[in-house]
């Protein structure tokens, strides 16, 4: 099973900043790579997929980016309802995998 | 719109069953591929079960492996979760969870999840 490694656990950024977010693979997931984020009480909701596109309705200021084993998540101006959890997630190998979150806290 | 919506979590002591259930609307159910996904109190996510489009092709993580079985019911637009011999580590929320595309087993569309306990 592909280990999937995020860092770091807890990221603390001050309004309209910009946070980056990392995530490794233990082997290569080649681009089949998605983010997600998640609000306490909610249902995680799809940012990225394919390493670098976006989902349906997602603001610019995310972007996705990285291939093989080294992946990244940017929130550009760190907006009021981005603080929350990220989870990236690889669907190259089976079992899919979840990393353990990065939690973006408000600075 | 698309909306999933998880029931059947519950209280249930160590070795006993849960069915759960998730109710699709929104798109054309037996065209896409389902699975569920959970996620312990306080942790992280993890991938419970996969069932292809129309049910022939079925996957499981091998925590669960040989106690849940995943079914669905494409006229009832519905998807299920039988969990056996259930332990204290099985208690999270589980969600169900639409896969994007054919065989890129990654989530568009998550239900709000139920909340199934294992405890005495």
């Amino acid at each position: 099973e592909i280990v999937m490694t995020q860092s770091p656990a807890t990221l603390s950024v001050s309004p309209g900043e910009r946070a980056t977010l990392s995530c490794r693979a233990s082997q290569s997931v080649s681009s089949n790579l998605a983010w997600y984020q998640q609000k306490p009480g909610q249902a995680p909701r799809l940012l990225i997929y394919g390493a670098s596109t976006r989902a349906t309705g997602i603001p610019a200021r995310f972007s996705g980016s990285g291939s093989g084993t080294e992946f990244t998540l940017t929130i550009s101006s760190l907006q009021s309802e981005d603080f929350a959890v990220y989870y990236c997630q690889q669907y190259n190998n089976w079992p899919p995998t979840f990393g353990g979150g990065t939690k973006v806290e408000i600075k | 719109e698309v909306q999933l919506v998880e029931s059947g979590g519950g209280l249930v002591q160590p070795g006993g069953s849960l069915r759960l259930s998730c109710a699709a609307s929104g798109f054309t159910f037996s065209s896409y591929e389902m699975n569920w996904v959970r996620q312990a109190p306080g942790k992280g996510l993890e991938w419970v079960s996969y069932i292809s489009s129309s049910g022939s092709t079925i996957y499981y993580a091998d925590s669960v492996k040989g106690r849940f079985t995943i079914s669905r019911d494409n006229a009832k637009n519905s998807l299920y979760l039988q969990m056996n011999s259930l332990r204290a580590e099985d208690t999270a929320v589980y969600y169900c969870a639409r896969t994007m595309e054919q065989w890129l087993v990654l989530f568009d569309y998550w239900g709000q999840g139920t909340l199934v306990t294992v405890s005495s």
